[in-house]
């Protein structure tokens, strides 16, 4: 059974602290993508990445930086994090042979007070 | 900027009824078109998808409707059942920078009553 897994379901963090975010899939994908879901803006890319290393601006990047050692890792890092970036995280990965399926994780709640 | 207009934002139907949503885009650029489910507490699964050099295409209850010329494409869902309650988003995919992304709809949350 393929897998996308989310180091937290629910997180909670300071304004100006730095945050991690890891995602691990299993299946072996080259893609990997991170998204920020909002009630009413749907889902906008942040950052993804085709192989280790190598990274893409997304939509709305400002604010984010990622970091892919390993093909089967890929982390969101908020420098300082901010009020405006409580949102629903989503992790997801996808072969480049079917880059239309993505395979998202459960996504991570962060709360930034 | 919004490449993907997705419409209702919401959408309740009874049971037997058949949900459409709609989603329209401009950018030409795009070269498939996929559909995900999300139920609540979960990610996003990709439900179907389609190419733009075909104009429908079933997957048991669901078919997407593909007008090129208009830049429109739809999802249907027949004999809808109250486990088809979830959010569904319409997306696009293109090749930017070095590989393919998704643009996403914003989303149409589908309500099918018992």
């Amino acid at each position: 059974d393929v897998k996308v897994t989310q180091s937290s379901r629910y997180l909670v963090k300071r304004t100006g602290e730095k945050v991690f975010l890891e995602c691990v899939q299993d299946m072996d994908h080259e893609n990997m993508f991170w998204y920020r879901q909002d009630p009413g803006l749907g889902l906008r890319l942040i950052y993804f990445s085709y192989d280790v290393k190598m990274k893409e601006k997304g939509d709305i990047p400002e604010g984010y930086s990622v970091s892919r050692e390993k093909k089967e890792r890929f982390s969101l890092i908020l420098e300082s994090a901010s009020t405006n970036q409580t949102s629903m995280y989503l992790c997801a990965s996808s072969l480049t042979t079917r880059f239309y399926e993505q395979f998202f994780g459960p996504g991570t709640r962060l709360t930034v007070l | 900027q919004q490449q993907v207009k997705q419409s209702p934002q919401s959408l309740i139907v009874q049971k037997g009824g058949i949900p459409i949503i709609n989603c329209a885009y401009e950018n030409t650029a795009f070269d498939y078109f996929p559909w995900y489910q999300q139920f609540p507490g979960k990610g996003p699964a990709l439900l179907i998808a389609i190419r733009p050099d075909v104009s429908e295409k079933k997957e048991g209850r669901f078919t997407i409707s593909f007008n090129k010329s208009a830049k429109q494409f739809s999802l249907h869902i027949m004999d809808s059942q109250p486990g088809d309650s979830a959010t569904y988003f319409c997306a696009a995919s293109d090749f930017a920078g070095s590989n393919y992304k998704l643009t996403f709809g914003k989303g149409t949350l589908l309500t099918v009553n018992p």
